[in-house]
């Protein structure tokens, strides 16, 4: 079982919310991730956590702040976003360097 | 840094035939190469993976050579199906670069029946 589930699966948010996407794996993978895609383009590293820290942050504005509660846990929580930051956003869980996505979540900022 | 550059962007095929998707990438310290597809409106699945160590790999009906010389790796997918239209991604990882992949630029692979 690869299985990374993510939550909502549809998001429309304003410019003043803030809100939060959810992931969560029971695969026992050490390393969470969180990538942002836009349309016909590949999805790009945001935030990497290994063992409950963040281990990279590729330079994402401060509007975008992950958190790890436990080891199966990861949290995106979202506030002032802007138009531009719709896109589908992937959580995604590793093992021995292999890499598993979920399905996404599609935030819409109007 | 790396580059992974993907060639065709698009890709229509009949079905039944074959279809290649090459990739090349820069840097030779890279050693582990995914190749995901991804359908409409879902996320990107792991389809098959290879390992520096290795030249090819086969499941199924679908294959992944590399050629660890020239710094390109290859999908092939034979006897195609409409199922298989979707777009793929390649990919290449540093060892222990902790999910710091360089994608492709994807495929859009259309299989028409």
């Amino acid at each position: 079982d690869t299985e990374v589930t993510q939550t909502p699966k549809h998001l429309v948010m304003g410019m003043t919310n803030k809100k939060s996407l959810k992931c969560e794996q029971h695969m026992g993978h050490r390393a969470m991730y969180w990538y942002k895609q836009k349309a016909k383009k590949p999805p790009e590293l945001m935030f990497v956590y290994s063992y409950e820290k963040l281990s990279i942050n590729e330079s994402v504005p401060s509007r975008f702040s992950p958190e790890c509660p436990n080891s199966s846990l990861l949290n995106l929580h979202l506030h002032a976003l802007q138009p531009e930051d719709s896109a589908l956003y992937l959580c995604a869980s590793s093992h021995q360097g292999t890499i598993y996505f979920g399905e996404g979540s599609w935030l819409t900022v109007v | 840094g790396e580059n992974v550059e993907q060639h065709p962007s698009t890709l229509s095929v009949q079905e039944g035939d074959s279809a290649v998707i090459k990739c090349t990438y820069s840097d030779s310290a890279s050693n582990y190469f995914p190749w995901y597809k991804q359908e409409l409106g879902k996320g990107p699945q792991l389809i098959i993976d290879i390992r520096s160590n290795v030249g090819e790999k086969k499941d199924q009906r679908i294959a992944v050579t590399l050629n660890k010389t020239a710094k390109h790796f290859s999908l092939h997918i034979t006897e195609t199906q409409p199922e298989d239209s979707a777009v793929y991604f390649c990919a290449a990882r540093e060892t222990d670069s902790w999910g710091k992949f360089q994608f492709g630029a994807g495929t859009q692979v259309v299989v028409t029946p």
